[in-house]
């Protein structure tokens, strides 16, 4: 059973990067035909896809944060990794990382979430 | 941008049915998936590619889609069913498939 688990500074400074890994446990992140996920919730309020990294490496983000983020994998540790450039207090959010497993597209697998605060 | 739309609020009396919409155009040519959240968790998927159940989710949840709508319907509601509820589908365009959530739905249990 594929396990998800975020890791990362609960506290940035606002214009610094946000880093946040996600270790895999229980499986391959190298396994085909999963879409590795991070997803947002800002305080009180809904799910904000950030954008996923593909088993075949290829990446796709939300237009309205493409400019600022970059994920990646690191198939040597089993993780894939999120980072979210030129912060403001507006990033402040519970960040998740989760991926689609036994039912279809849909994402079955979550991390616990990990809450970020952009404050100086 | 593919754009999902659901009702900020539901509110049901245990026992009763809820019905939860997700509005979108066309969505009925689209697999939608429901996550169900509770306060400090992380969302529970609940109901995949429109009307099947992951394993360990109660027969009472069940999902419909056709049309501009989908909907997510609890049967026999409980007061453990109260949380938020999202919808989501994967959107195709210029060559990328991206995902899409609605704006989730509270459930309250009166």
């Amino acid at each position: 059973q594929v396990q998800l688990q975020e890791s990362g500074p609960g506290l940035v400074k606002p214009s610094q990067t946000l880093s946040l890994t996600c270790t895999v446990s229980g499986g391959s992140i190298s396994s085909g035909g999963y879409y590795w996920s991070w997803i947002r919730q800002h305080p009180g309020k809904g799910l904000e896809w950030i954008g996923y990294i593909y088993y075949s490496g290829s990446t796709y983000y939300n237009p309205s944060l493409k400019s600022r983020v970059t994920i990646s994998v690191d198939t040597s540790k089993n993780q894939f990794s999120l980072k979210l450039s030129s912060v403001t207090a507006a990033d402040t959010a519970v960040y998740y990382c989760a991926s689609d497993g036994d039912y279809g597209d849909a994402f079955d697998i979550w991390g616990q979430g990990t809450m970020v605060t952009v404050s100086s | 941008s593919y754009v999902l739309t659901q009702p900020p609020s539901v509110s049901v009396a245990p026992g009763q049915t809820a019905r939860i919409t997700c509005g979108g155009n066309n969505i009925g040519s689209k697999s939608v998936h429901w996550y169900q959240q509770k306060p400090g968790q992380a969302p529970v998927l609940v109901v995949y590619d429109d009307s099947d159940r992951p394993s360990g989710i109660p027969e009472r949840f069940s999902g419909s889609n056709s049309g501009n709508t989908a909907t997510l319907t609890i049967s026999r509601v409980e007061a453990g069913d109260e949380a938020d509820y999202y919808c989501q589908v994967w959107d195709s365009s210029s060559d990328h498939r991206h995902v899409v959530f609605g704006g989730g739905t509270k459930l309250t249990v009166l």
